[in-house]
């Protein structure tokens, strides 16, 4: 158990709808990121969030946005959903973003989407 | 740009087979960060280990070694004595320089240990 927890563990819905995963990090940490693992794109970051602000950006659409909230639980917010946006989404977290930290990143289990 | 390449993409072995697992990366940084998780049918990552660009000493964990080679931009990764439970998918991962530590990953490498 690594401490980070994602909600839900699965879910599946419609086109052109939204959804919102939600993450709790590991006790302490202040840094939030968001992967997507899909077949064809492998382990994609998506941002990172460090005590509520966004820290780094990556590969995220337009349509997916997150945030960090006071207490540090993030959520990532997908919407106007595709077939292509089907994939495991990781929430993971580490205790601080200095220059160059080189933190141990520790992942949560994934929340599975299934757009239909 | 940070990239890191693992071009075994499946791997069968034997129950108690040795097998090594390779990962090359490329980075401009002199200082970086090099990890290893694995990532079970079940799904979650799980981390094994961190290694700094400083310190080439081999280390080995139980039935886990792994060899890091500045010279060679290589950090393999060895499990001695497979058991099914090793079946996994295993990644490398190359953390980002700057004031970050996001990771870029490798494609990953299917194992599968047969009984």
């Amino acid at each position: 158990d690594s401490g980070v927890t994602q909600t839900p563990k699965h879910l599946i819905t419609a086109t052109g709808q939204r959804v919102t995963l939600r993450c709790s990090p590991r006790s302490g940490d202040l840094s939030v990121y968001w992967y997507q693992q899909s077949l064809d794109q492998g382990l994609q970051f998506l941002i990172q969030y460090y005590n509520g602000e966004e820290r780094a950006k990556g590969n995220i659409l337009e349509r997916f946005s997150a945030q960090q909230f006071p207490d540090l639980h993030s959520e990532l917010n997908l919407s106007s959903l595709e077939l292509g946006d089907s994939a495991l989404y990781f929430c993971a977290s580490s205790p601080h973003a200095q220059k160059h930290s080189g933190n141990t990143i520790y992942f949560g289990e994934g929340s599975w989407l299934t757009v239909v | 740009a940070q990239k890191v390449t693992q071009a075994q993409t499946e791997i069968s072995v034997v129950e108690k087979e040795d097998v090594t697992l390779d990962c090359v990366y490329e980075t401009r940084d002199t200082t970086y960060y090099l990890f290893w998780y694995k990532q079970p049918p079940s799904g979650e990552l799980v981390f094994l280990i961190r290694r700094n660009s400083f310190d080439e000493q081999n280390e080995i964990s139980g039935r886990y070694s792994w060899n890091f080679q500045k010279s060679t931009s290589s950090f393999n990764f060895t499990i001695t004595a497979s058991q099914v439970v090793d079946s996994a998918v295993y990644f490398c991962a190359l953390s980002d320089p700057g004031a970050n530590s996001k990771l870029t990953f490798g494609k990953g490498i299917t194992l599968s240990v047969r009984p």
